[in-house]
């Protein structure tokens, strides 16, 4: 079975720190996504990572996939109030289907 | 585009009585899935469609759990009877195929169950 760990489990900083989520498996994925999902609403997609050792941003959201597309981490700078959400890390291997992190609650206070 | 659409929002029965989910997917979307989320936690898959064939089910529950997505538009999912784990958030998303970069999953706002 493969397994998504995250971590933390839980973030609570204040407005204009930076923090990093981790995801971490034992498994090769063959491409891996964050999602952010807030209160009430599905996951909405921000990024997908497919190649070991990428990294992509997505304004003061940096996401790196690691080197043998085993784990990924996602560091947001500054942050803000409206970052307070569930992060997701999502990844797929070789049969499509799409597995879940536990996700990452950050809450950012003013 | 109109996106994923759910309902009902909330719903709320006693353990052992009978629930239904309705999901309308994105036009034209082939691909269907059905997510458990239970507070705290990551979704979990249920079931996902490829228009109307089941191309996974294997952590469907079913002695309880049943799904369908008949004219591979619409889908609904069951629950009878239900349990009190069972209280979670029911999400469904869509995309365009199999093949997640190039489809990327949309989904709904879900529906609350609470089972007392």
């Amino acid at each position: 079975t493969q397994l998504l760990e995250q971590s933390p489990q839980f973030l609570s900083i204040q407005e204009g720190e930076n923090l990093t989520v981790y995801c971490n498996s034992s498994s090769v994925f063959s491409s891996l996504q964050w999602y952010r999902q807030e209160p009430g609403e599905g996951p909405v997609l921000l990024v997908t990572v497919v190649t070991g050792g990428e990294v992509k941003k997505l304004k003061r959201l940096t996401f790196q996939f690691g080197d043998a597309r085993k784990d990924s981490s996602l560091h947001i700078t500054a942050a803000q109030p409206g970052d307070t959400g569930l992060y997701l890390c999502a990844a797929s291997g070789n049969t499509g289907k799409l597995i879940f992190g536990q996700g990452t609650t950050l809450q950012v206070k003013p | 585009e109109a996106g994923v659409a759910q309902s009902p929002r909330y719903k709320i029965i006693e353990k052992r009585q009978s629930v239904a989910f309705w999901c309308n997917p994105i036009s034209g979307h082939a691909t269907l899935y059905w997510y458990q989320q239970i507070l705290g936690q990551g979704p979990k898959l249920l079931i996902q469609f490829q228009n109307n064939g089941v191309v996974d089910d294997s952590q469907l529950p079913k002695d309880r759990f049943s799904a369908e997505r008949l004219k591979g538009v619409d889908s609904t999912l069951k629950i009878q009877p239900a349990k009190l784990e069972d209280s979670a958030v029911y999400l469904c998303a869509s995309s365009l195929n199999i093949g997640l970069l190039n489809s990327p999953l949309h989904f709904g706002n879900g529906t609350r169950l609470t089972v007392t």
